[in-house]
């Protein structure tokens, strides 16, 4: 079954600690990506990637990082958390060109205390 | 800025209405354009998707247009069921591959 997977679902941490979320898809799909939802301000990109150690800024990506090392995983690091950063996130992913739907994952809920 | 707005912010139909929801966008340069609904506390559920080629696409009672010269696509959800009731999200893929969303339509069909 085609399928983006992101774990963990839900994650309650402290200011600072370090975390990183996991995003995997099984498409062999080039163009992945990670988007926040916040009430009032709906879904915003914060980074995404046109294929493997190749990753640009989306609209939001200050206090973010993102690796691609591999094709099919896509992690988002918080170095350092802040509460600004408690939010509903959302890992992608899509074909080539441009032609494909995308492919979005269940959603982590993070809390930063 | 490439920016999606979607009008009305809040919609309450009583059942069997016909729905239309309206997204619109700044930069005509897209790739494609994708209809979601979400519900709440939940994820994304991919409705549509039209291709900056198309005119428009259907799937079962739902239809959705494009018109990318002047910036407008408009989800119409025929004859609607209390299942329905939902947020509708707008999502613009720009020739630079980045994906912006517009803010949602929610929905609310009263039995």
């Amino acid at each position: 079954e085609a399928q983006v997977t992101q774990n963990p679902r839900y994650l309650i941490t402290v200011t600072g600690k370090k975390l990183t979320v996991t995003c995997s898809q099984n498409m062999n799909h080039e163009y992945m990506s990670w988007y926040r939802q916040d009430p009032g301000l709906g879904l915003r990109q914060i980074y995404y990637s046109m294929n493997v150690e190749v990753t640009d800024k989306g609209d939001v990506p200050e206090g973010y990082k993102v690796s691609r090392k591999e094709k099919r995983n896509f992690p988002l690091i918080l170095e350092s958390p802040s509460p600004n950063q408690t939010s509903l996130y959302f890992c992608a992913s899509m074909g080539g060109g441009g032609s494909d739907t995308q492919y979005f994952g269940p959603g982590t809920r993070l809390t930063v205390l | 800025k490439q920016e999606v707005t979607q009008i009305p912010a809040a919609l309450s139909v009583p059942e069997g209405e016909n729905l239309v929801l309206n997204c619109s966008f700044t930069d005509s340069a897209i790739y494609n354009l994708q209809w979601f609904r979400q519900d709440p506390g939940k994820g994304l559920t991919s409705l549509l998707l039209i291709q900056s080629s198309q005119r428009e696409q259907t799937s079962g009672r739902l239809n959705a247009s494009l018109d990318k010269s002047s910036g407008r696509s408009t989800l119409y959800i025929a004859a609607s069921q209390p299942g329905d009731s939902a947020t509708y999200l707008c999502a613009v893929l720009f020739d630079d591959y980045k994906l912006s969303f517009g803010a949602g339509t929610t929905v609310t069909v009263r039995a």
